[in-house]
């Protein structure tokens, strides 16, 4: 079974901090990804990764950056954190050549 | 206009019953359709995927994917409390592409 993890379950932050997601795919998957779940608006596309220190920007990269130094491990960066960033993250990982995603368990930040 | 739209229910049902989920999606280009599940303060987890048109079974699960209607549907039959989650269509155009995902369609499935 595909295993994909994340950090935390639930984070809360102040306003400024600056916060790390991080998530972990053992199955050796080329591609990750990291989205935010909000009511109404489902899941956007925060920034991926198709490869080693290969990064991506999705629909909403502003106020984000991502790292990716191994293949197993796509991290989340929240430089300066503010309260609109108060939502639900979730990585996510593929492999090459197979139009599926395999989802981590989310992360709930809550920013204040 | 929105890449994939998905009513959000809420859908309730009573034990047993047939129960059908649907998307409709403006880009003709997807060719790669899957549905999640998605249970309370939990991740989305793969459920169905479908290589452009037709029909998927699995278990009480059934995918259909129509093109030429650019509509897309999962039923569940006999349906079971444990069905109780919010479903998640997502596609995409084809390998490496972005996927896009539907808000989602809350299901209560009541005993």
């Amino acid at each position: 079974d595909v295993k994909v993890t994340q950090s935390s379950r639930y984070l809360v932050k102040r306003t400024g901090e600056k916060v790390f997601l991080e998530c972990v795919q053992d199955m050796d998957h080329e591609n990750m990804f990291w989205y935010r779940q909000d009511p109404g608006l489902g899941l956007r596309l925060i920034y991926f990764s198709y490869d080693v220190k290969m990064k991506e920007k999705g629909d909403i990269p502003e106020g984000y950056s991502v790292s990716r130094e191994k293949k197993e491990r796509f991290s989340l960066i929240l430089e300066s954190a503010s309260t609109n960033q108060t939502s639900m993250y979730l990585c996510a990982s593929s492999p090459v050549g197979v139009e599926t995603q395999y989802f981590g368990p989310g992360t709930r930040l809550l920013v204040l | 206009q929105k890449e994939v739209e998905q009513d959000p229910g809420p859908l309730s049902v009573p034990e047993g019953a047939i129960v059908s989920l649907n998307c409709t999606y403006s880009n003709s280009a997807f060719q790669y359709f899957m549905w999640y599940r998605q249970y309370s303060r939990k991740g989305p987890e793969l459920l169905m995927y479908t290589y452009s048109s037709g029909n998927k079974e699995d278990g009480r699960f059934t995918a259909q994917v129509d093109k030429s209607s650019k509509y897309i549907s999962l039923f569940i039959r006999d349906s079971q409390p444990s069905d109780s989650a919010t479903y998640l269509c997502a596609m995409s155009v084809g390998t490496g592409n972005q996927f896009y995902f539907g808000t989602g369609t809350s299901l209560t499935v009541i005993p």
